[in-house]
């Protein structure tokens, strides 16, 4: 198994539409977790970090549920600005440990 | 506001030469990491340095080698490159004395070896 898992799509969605990407990790002992967006090409970028109460940010949310040790992240309201793959990250415990990266979720917001 | 810088950002290598790509990092974080991206692979840890003075293998650290010069540099050296090594490269930086922090990413060398 993964340690970190994401479906890799690629999601298609209207301009407007609300899309919803999931993660699971396989790590219990998992202590922090972000999702990230990379562009085409491009490096990496933060998006936004997952808080264990749930966390928004504008047209994003971001949810986590470690009984089930799974991540969402919800998109509303898709811009074309939005195309991009998001990519699932986990960290592991302790300040020194490595971030583990999904492969990513690709996202096509079209028109 | 530099944040994380690689250098080359492109290269083209020959079999069996050798090369050094340099990251440096002004966040005064102390850890640093080097990734390898490949299509339909996502992002590959090479290696890693949790602070000045120390480094640990990735997931994939044959054919390379790393040296964390102090604390703002991490280089990656390919001793005798191989076309399997052509990808992406990003170096990442991260302070390492919080747990929630995210790690904070260069603009990549792209690598090939024919």
């Amino acid at each position: 198994r993964k340690e970190v898992e994401q479906d890799p799509g690629p999601f298609n969605v209207p301009e407007g539409a609300t899309v919803a990407f999931n993660c699971t990790y396989s790590n219990s002992a998992s202590q922090s977790f972000f999702w990230y967006r990379q562009d085409c090409r491009k490096e990496p970028k933060l998006l936004m970090s997952v808080y264990s109460s749930g966390n928004e940010d504008g047209r994003f949310t971001a949810q986590l549920n470690r009984a089930s040790q799974y991540i969402s992240l919800l998109i509303r309201d898709s811009k074309l600005s939005d195309s991009a793959t998001y990519l699932c990250v986990v960290n592991g415990p302790g300040t020194a440990s490595k971030l583990t990266f999904g492969t990513g979720t690709r996202l096509q917001v079209t028109l | 506001n530099a944040g994380v810088t690689q250098t080359p950002k492109f290269q083209v290598l020959k079999t069996g030469q050798s090369m050094t790509l340099q990251c440096a990092q002004d966040m005064n974080h102390n850890s640093m990491y080097w990734y390898r991206q490949d299509p339909g692979m996502g992002l590959r840890l090479i290696y890693y340095s949790a602070s000045e003075g120390t480094t640990d293998k990735g997931e994939v650290p044959n054919g390379y080698n790393v040296s964390r010069l102090n604390k703002r540099e991490f280089s990656l050296r390919l001793e005798s490159a191989a076309p399997s090594q052509t990808s992406v490269y990003f170096c990442a930086s991260r302070t390492g004395t919080l747990v929630n922090q995210p790690q904070h990413f260069g603009d990549g060398t792209r690598l090939s070896i024919l």
